[in-house]
């Protein structure tokens, strides 16, 4: 069964990186892009941004250009989603998704990993 | 950038239909699908492209969309989908994922 499992909690001083990791299994992990969710506490869902595992390629939303990068490797079939120059907003579940096709610009995600509970804090 | 509108709230009693609205520019040519997360839970894919459920969904969540709304519709409604409810839509003019705020469904 396909299973996307995010490790812990990490505690973080402000201006510092924090890298989550999203190990996949159950499916082929190149075929399906990896997505970068997060939700502060209390508030809504956030796309962050897209990682094609075949390719390396990568999208960001604009609010998170510069600071965010989302890596893969391909051998353990793990994606990556590192953030830096933290700030207290940052503090947040950081979910990575799969994020499926169903034809044109049409993209849902069909599975989620757990979440990995990040606080920015001194 | 794109964006989605949901009210915070609904409310319905069991055995109802609860509708939550999706609103977005020209919304009706996108397609829209539609989460459920509960508290401490990772979202869950109810509906997909517009009006498909996953397996295991029950009957009893459709989706519609058309114009600048598209709506989720849970019939009969159970205690047990007391949750919060997300649209999402890809922005093909932005290669960018894009969520609706949220809108908590009460079940009285």
């Amino acid at each position: 069964q396909v299973q996307l499992v995010q490790f812990g909690a990490e505690v973080k001083k402000p201006g510092a990186s924090v890298k989550v990791s999203c190990k996949t299994s159950g499916y082929t992990f190149t075929s399906y892009d990896i997505n970068w969710v997060r939700q502060a506490t209390g508030q809504g869902l956030e796309w962050m941004g897209w990682m094609n595992p075949n390719s390396g390629n990568t999208g960001y939303a604009q609010k998170f250009q510069g600071r965010v990068t989302i890596t893969r490797n391909t051998f353990i079939s793990t994606a990556y989603m590192e953030l830096s120059s933290l700030r207290s907003e940052d503090t947040a579940v950081y979910y990575c998704a799969r994020r499926i096709p169903c034809g044109g610009d049409c993209y849902s995600f069909d599975y989620w990993g757990q979440g990995a509970l990040v606080t920015v804090s001194s | 950038s794109y964006v989605l509108t949901q009210p915070p709230s609904v409310s319905v009693a069991p055995g109802q239909t609860a509708r939550i609205t999706c609103g977005g520019n020209n919304i009706g040519s996108k397609s829209v699908h539609w989460y459920q997360q509960k508290p401490g839970q990772a979202p869950v894919l109810v509906v997909y492209d517009d009006s498909d459920r996953p397996s295991g969904i029950p009957g009893r969540f459709s989706g519609s969309n058309s114009g600048n709304t598209a709506t989720l519709t849970i019939s009969r409604v159970e205690a047990g989908d007391e949750a919060d409810y997300y649209c999402q839509v890809w922005d093909s003019n932005s290669d960018q994922g894009v969520f609706g705020g949220g809108t908590k469904l009460t079940v009285l």
